[in-house]
């Protein structure tokens, strides 16, 4: 019964490597996000995608890009990874354009460490 | 800038203890507000929330939302430790636009 998917639950990585971070859906959903998730500051957005090929930036973009080649896929790339960018990383769809009405679906999320 | 407060941002109960949830927010034009719990998985959905006053209702959870006041609160009755989790609280803040997540309760639930 799954139906969001991340690549990897635990990753580490050393500082200036580039890091995918892969999500996979199967509900037919045009609409991926890309969260990151810190101790009090909640889930923030950082990449969204309305459709195959279309990207648009979140709340915090800086030091990420995306790719969404297939509809059902959409890959969070750290180019050069910093200690900054450890975190929880969090892949969700929904079946709306923001998640309105129906809310999202999560992934059981990537936990990250760069060192 | 559209802002969720959550609150507490922990909290550590018995089991049989009944607990509420607090969230507040300030946006530009509230459309909805959503629930979810976060286990040591994906967070999972719980309510949707659009209209003040009416109380939405799972097993021993419920939430109600008051537009008015900016709030929504979210009951656990004779809670389990099952229950422990993380509580997200987010809100629609305009027509088209993403929601804005809060920081999230971390409710404990011992033995």
């Amino acid at each position: 019964d799954v139906k969001v998917t991340q690549s990897s639950r635990y990753l580490v990585k050393r500082t200036g490597e580039k890091v995918f971070l892969e999500c996979v859906q199967d509900m037919d959903h045009e609409n991926m996000f890309w969260y990151r998730q810190d101790p009090g500051l909640g889930l923030r957005l950082i990449y969204f995608s309305y459709d195959v090929k279309m990207k648009e930036k979140g709340d915090i973009p800086e030091g990420y890009s995306v790719s969404r080649e297939k509809k059902e896929r959409f890959s969070l790339i750290l180019e050069s990874a910093s200690t900054n960018q450890t975190s929880m990383y969090l892949c969700a769809s929904s079946l709306t354009r923001t998640g309105a009405l129906y809310g999202y679906t999560f992934g059981s999320g990537t936990r990250l460490t760069v060192v | 800038e559209d802002k969720v407060v959550q609150s507490p941002l922990s909290l550590v109960v018995h089991e049989g203890d009944t607990v509420t949830l607090n969230c507040s927010y300030e946006v530009t034009n509230f459309r909805s507000l959503l629930w979810y719990k976060q286990e040591k998985k994906a967070p999972t959905f719980l309510f949707m929330l659009t209209s003040s006053g009416i109380e939405k209702k799972s097993g021993r959870l419920s939430s109600i939302l008051d537009k008015k006041e900016l709030f929504s609160i979210l009951n656990i009755t004779a809670t389990q430790t099952g229950d422990s989790a993380i509580y997200l609280c987010a809100v629609e803040p305009n027509y088209g636009q993403n929601f804005v997540f809060g920081p999230g309760t971390r409710l404990s639930v011992l033995p």
